[in-house]
């Protein structure tokens, strides 16, 4: 069973700060990662992709990947009181029988405060 | 056009009616999915179809019906539904369905409350 963790959180950061949200897999054949930010009642919302080892930024948005650890993470600058929502890890990893399988992590509910 | 669009955005049925979800994209993305979303949890992949041809069926049950009439639409039929089966559904498209670098793009969902 393919598995994405995180942190349900709350996550609570004051405004301006930098929020920072974590996310691991169990699948080594994982090749991309990919960000959604969901507000409440909202569909997920697609915000960054990464597929290489290091540093991807978009923004006040910087995602970090690092395979070796099976660890990939967000980092959020300057967090603002319209980034409070419920933010989606998800994997994509081969399978034998699909070619690929998207799976979600359970999610990590972020609160600014202004 | 860059999106996904969904209808309706609100169904309340009763659990002897008959009704579809609707999905629509103008992307030319191969492959289109149906999920599941309760509250607080992540969304559960139903289906998925790539190049109009069902790919995946999560051992869901038949009282869901999908249908992808071309490459643009997605429907989804329900049928005797149960009331836990009241959730938000999504559809999502992507380029291509077996590719491990695809980007899934969702539509804004159906809130479906059964009775």
């Amino acid at each position: 069973q393919k598995e994405v963790e995180q942190n349900s959180g709350p996550l609570s950061v004051p405004e301006g700060a930098i929020a920072s949200l974590n996310c691991t897999y169990s699948d080594r054949g994982s090749q991309s990662f990919f960000w959604y930010r969901q507000y409440s009642g909202k569909s997920p919302e697609l915000i960054m992709s990464i597929y290489s080892n290091g540093d991807k930024e978009d923004g006040r948005f910087t995602a970090q990947l690092n395979k070796a650890s099976q660890y990939v993470s967000l980092l959020i600058r300057d967090s603002q009181p319209s980034d409070s929502a419920t933010y989606l890890c998800a994997v994509n990893y081969p399978t034998d029988n699909y070619g690929q399988n998207f799976v979600f992590g359970p999610g990590t509910r972020l609160s600014v405060l202004p | 056009d860059t999106e996904v669009t969904q209808t309706p955005k609100h169904l309340v049925m009763g659990m002897t009616n008959k009704k579809s979800l609707k999905c629509e994209q103008h992307m030319g993305h191969r492959a289109m999915y149906w999920y599941k979303q309760k509250a607080k949890k992540p969304p559960e992949l139903m289906f998925v179809y790539s190049y109009e041809k069902l790919s995946i069926n999560e051992s869901v049950p038949s009282r869901f019906s999908p249908e992808c009439p071309n490459s643009s639409l997605l429907n989804l039929h329900l049928h005797a539904l149960q009331p836990e089966d009241s959730a938000l559904y999504l559809c999502a498209s992507s380029p291509r369905f077996r590719d491990l670098y695809n980007e899934q793009f969702f539509g804004p969902g159906t809130r479906l409350t059964v009775l």
